[in-house]
C-alpha cells in the first residue's frame, strides 16, 4: 500500500516571504498522480496543483510551484510571496495511475502541515 | 453554478440510529468519492463509485453503506455499526476514472453522535 508522509505539522512564514512543504511518498508503481490540496478554516478542499508521475517538468501555478523527485519520491511544495489567504491546512496526496478494479482507487493523503502567515 | 453539494453542513445523530449524508454534483462527473477526515489526520477513503449502480470498497467502509442509483447523486448511510462515526465527511468526484484523476470536494458534512 502506498504512504505519503508531511513531516512538518506545522510551518511559519512572514507575509511576502517564500516558504516550503514537504512531502514524501512510497510506492512501488511507476505512474501516478501527486496533488497539493489546501483546506482553510472552511474545511473545504481545494486543488493547489498537480504533477503527472511521467512528467519530469516540475508543475507550477501561479504562486505556487512543485519540487517532484520521482527517484527519492519527494513532492515538495513552494508557496512564493506568501499573502494572509494562504493561511490553511496544506495536504499532500497520492493517486495511483494503475485501476485495480477492486482496491481502494482513490487518493492516499498525507496528514497535513499547517501553514501560518505572520502579517 | 456547476459544483458539488453536501447537505446537511452539520448532523447530529443519536447513537444506533442509522443517518445519511447527501452528496450531489452538476459537473457531469463520472467518479464519485467519499472520505472521512478525523482531528488530526488527512482524508481516508472510505467507498467510491466509477459509474451507476457500482462501487467498491475503500480503506474503512465498515459501518457505512453508499447507493448510486444516479450518476448525479452518491449518498453515504453510517449506520449503527459505525463504532465512531463522529468526524468531517466529504464528498469528491472526477471526470472518469483513467483519463484525469484530479478529484474537486464537496463542503463537507460534520457529524457528532450524541
Amino acid at each position: 500500500a502506498q504512504t505519503v508522509t508531511q513531516s512538518q505539522p506545522e510551518m511559519s512564514v512572514q507575509e511576502a516571504e517564500t516558504v516550503t512543504l514537504s512531502c514524501t511518498y512510497d510506492t512501488s508503481e511507476s505512474d501516478y498522480y501527486l496533488f497539493w490540496y489546501k483546506q482553510p478554516p472552511s474545511r473545504q478542499m481545494i486543488l493547489v496543483i498537480r504533477q503527472e508521475a511521467y512528467k519530469q517538468q516540475n508543475a507550477t501555478e501561479n504562486r505556487f510551484s512543485v519540487n517532484f523527485q520521482k527517484a527519492a519520491k519527494s513532492f515538495s511544495l513552494k508557496i512564493s510571496d506568501s499573502q494572509l489567504g494562504d493561511a490553511a491546512m496544506y495536504f499532500c496526496a497520492y493517486r495511483s495511475g494503475i485501476y485495480s478494479g477492486g482496491g481502494a482507487d482513490g487518493l492516499t493523503f498525507g496528514k497535513g502541515t499547517h501553514l501560518i502567515i505572520q502579517p | 453554478d456547476g459544483g458539488i453539494t453536501q447537505s446537511p453542513k452539520y448532523l447530529f445523530r443519536k447513537e444506533g440510529q442509522n443517518v445519511t449524508l447527501s452528496c450531489e454534483q452538476n459537473l457531469n462527473h463520472d467518479a464519485m468519492y467519499w472520505y472521512r477526515q478525523d482531528p488530526g489526520q488527512g482524508l481516508r477513503l472510505i467507498y467510491y463509485s466509477q459509474i451507476v449502480n457500482d462501487f467498491q470498497k475503500g480503506d474503512i467502509a465498515e459501518g457505512y453503506s453508499v447507493s448510486r442509483e444516479k450518476k448525479e447523486s452518491f449518498p453515504l448511510t453510517v449506520t449503527s455499526a459505525q463504532k465512531n462515526p463522529t468526524a468531517f465527511y466529504l464528498c469528491a468526484s472526477s471526470i472518469a476514472e483513467g483519463i484525469t484523476d484530479t478529484q474537486y470536494f464537496g463542503p463537507g458534512t460534520r457529524l457528532t453522535v450524541l
